[in-house]
């Protein structure tokens, strides 16, 4: 069975520092996105993304979060200057459109 | 704002013994509720839709629009039900709209 994939699975960066959180969703999926977990705080909506533009995004996606699809198959978030704030599990998901999205594994970032 | 409630944040029950994960949700629309599963270790899986109305590993949800509720229910409880569950809403306005979750609860499954 096909399954989203994420790398790396852990990240440790320091303050101030860009990071590139990576993503392959489902091959046939059309719609993508981003959810953050910190530790002991429920699963957030980042920012959706489909035919190569951002469909939606929250309150948290400000201009230090970006997107991109670079090629057919990768999805990625990038954090520009990071903050200790950002220390968060990541989640790329994708589906068809059909509302059940599918998760990956998750990518654990730490800010130091 | 839609929100998604969870009030348990862990629930331990015996095995064997019936469980209800509670979840009330807001929302002014039409809301899609679903419940996720994250076993540890792994990573979130789909358990129910509500319009699907299924039943999957013994378990079951219905959408109760009077009381916003979507509470999870299995009559007999076994040890590998033990995860986190989530309760998540979709507000239904296409492909590209997030889910919001709930706080989730941490479900123990008691030998």
């Amino acid at each position: 069975e096909p399954e989203v994939t994420q790398t790396p699975s852990h990240q440790v960066t320091q303050m101030g520092q860009e990071v590139i959180l990576r993503c392959v969703p489902i091959s046939n999926h059309l719609y993508f996105y981003w959810y953050r977990q910190i530790l002991g705080q429920k699963v957030e909506f980042l920012v959706s993304f489909y035919n190569n533009e951002i469909s939606e995004k929250s309150e948290i996606f400000d201009d230090q979060f970006s997107v991109e699809r670079p090629d057919g198959s990768n999805f990625t978030l990038k954090i520009r200057s990071t903050k200790l704030e950002d220390s968060a599990m990541y989640f790329c998901a994708s589906s068809t459109g059909a509302q059940e999205q599918y998760f990956g594994p998750g990518t654990r970032l730490t800010v130091t | 704002a839609q929100r998604v409630t969870q009030p348990e944040k862990l629930l331990s029950v015996f095995k064997g013994a019936p469980v209800e994960l509670k979840c009330n949700y807001s929302y002014s629309g039409s809301p899609e509720l679903f419940w996720y599963v994250q076993y540890s270790r792994q990573r979130l899986q789909l358990l129910l839709r509500h319009i699907s109305r299924e039943s999957i590993k013994g378990f079951t949800a219905d959408l109760n629009k009077g009381e916003t509720s979507f509470h999870l229910k299995k009559p007999f409880a076994q040890e590998e039900d033990s995860a986190m569950y989530y309760c998540a809403l979709w507000r239904g306005g296409g492909g590209a709209d997030g889910l919001t979750f709930g706080k989730g609860t941490h479900l123990i499954i008691q030998p």
